[in-house]
Formats: C-alpha cells, sequence, structure tokens
C-alpha cells in the first residue's frame, strides 16, 4: 500500500525555519517526481514545488522562489522541504504528494504550518 | 500565476447530473492535456478523480466523467450520490509548473 507521512510542522515565529519531511512506502520512490502542495486553513490548494525523480531538477511556486528548497534522498525514501524566512501567509497545511501520469495520484495526510508569534 | 476559475458552488438532487467547469487560459488549460480533477471532504487529503482531462483512476466510479473545450475543462458527476458531497478542484500543467482552481462546493441536496 502505497504511504507518504509528512512531518515536521508545528508553531514558527515570522522569519523563522521549518524542515519538513516526508516519508515515503509501498512503491519504488525513485521512480516518481514527488510534489509539495499546501492549502491555507479554509481556502484552497497550491503547488509549491516539485522535484525529478534522480533530483537533478527541481521547480518552484514563483511567490516562494529563493525561500524554499524541495530535496529528496532516494536511499531513505523521504522528501524534504526546507523554509526559510516564513511569513504568516505561509500558515498552511503541507501536503506530500506522488506524481504520476501528469496528475497527483497519492497525497499524505499534510502537517499544519503554523507562523505566528 | 494565477488560478484557474471555477464557481464557488453547485449542487444537485440525488440522482441528477451536476457539472462544474474549470477555466484557464492557452497557457495552462488550453495548452495541454494534462487537466486532473479532486476530490476533498472535510478534514481529509485531496483525492484524484480525472487525469489527463479524461481518464478515471482504477475505483473511481464511472458516474465521474471530464472533459475539455479550449480553455475550459469540466468535471461531470452523473446519477448524484449522497456521498458525492465535497470540495472539488481542478488542476492544470501550465509549462514549468502547476495551478489550481479555487475549488467548488458540490452540495447534493
Amino acid at each position: 500500500e502505497v504511504q507518504l507521512v509528512e512531518s515536521g510542522g508545528g508553531l514558527v515565529q515570522p522569519g523563522g525555519s521549518l524542515r519538513l519531511s516526508c516519508a515515503a512506502s509501498g512503491f519504488t520512490f525513485s521512480n516518481y517526481w514527488m510534489t509539495w502542495v499546501r492549502q491555507t486553513v479554509g481556502k484552497g490548494l497550491e503547488w509549491v514545488a516539485d522535484i525529478k525523480p534522480d533530483g537533478s531538477v527541481r521547480s518552484y511556486v514563483a511567490s516562494l522562489k529563493g525561500q524554499i528548497t524541495i530535496s529528496r534522498d532516494n536511499a531513505k525514501n523521504s522528501l524534504y522541504l526546507q523554509m526559510n524566512s516564513l511569513r504568516t501567509d505561509d500558515t498552511a497545511v503541507y501536503f506530500c504528494v506522488r506524481n504520476s501520469a501528469w496528475s497527483f495520484d497519492r497525497w499524505g495526510q499534510g502537517t499544519l504550518v503554523t507562523v505566528s508569534s | 500565476q494565477s488560478a484557474l476559475t471555477q464557481p464557488p458552488s453547485a449542487s444537485g438532487s440525488p440522482g441528477q447530473s451536476v457539472t462544474i467547469s474549470c477555466t484557464g487560459t492557452s497557457s495552462d488549460v488550453g495548452g495541454y492535456n494534462h487537466v486532473s480533477w479532486y476530490q476533498q471532504h472535510p478534514g481529509k487529503a485531496p483525492k484524484l478523480m480525472i487525469y489527463e482531462v479524461t481518464e478515471r483512476p482504477s475505483g473511481v466510479p464511472d458516474r465521474f466523467s471530464g472533459s475539455k473545450s479550449g480553455n475550459t475543462a469540466s468535471l461531470t458527476v452523473s446519477g448524484l450520490q449522497a456521498e458525492d458531497g465535497a470540495d472539488y478542484y481542478c488542476c492544470s500543467f501550465a509549462g514549468s509548473f502547476w495551478v489550481f482552481g479555487g475549488g467548488t462546493k458540490l452540495t447534493v441536496l
């Protein structure tokens, strides 16, 4: 069974940093593009970043470029999102997502990031 | 990177059909067949319902169908059932990034 389990969320002050992790299991992680999608409370979904299977290509949403870094460790079946200079409007649930057939076919349950003083 | 446009709400009675639209531009919906739809119940993660405009993943009922014309994609739910009540989001590839719609809350009356 495909499983994606996020961790690392929590309360952080504005300007702070956080590193999200996603542990993948039940599939060959190194064969798939992986993505982070976020959802602000009560609002819609926003694509944040994705990364090629070998890690050689990374793409970011324009509004967060320079503030975040997506990475992966295929030996550990893990995906990461380093977030710096966090703002209050970065408060959201962050989902770890698997890409397949040009769509997001498996989602984790999400981890809540709250940016507040 | 503007969001795709969806109606905020839609509704129908059990057994009826409902269509939800998703309007983008020639740079996203109109330019690629990489349009997908997601269902999300409260407190749950989104679930893939349609990919590549018209394709249905294994396990998704054939009551769900997708289509596209120009810059507008559509999701149709036929034979509405109570459990279809949820938020629905469209998504399109846009060349080097992905863009989602704002979401449509489907109410089964």
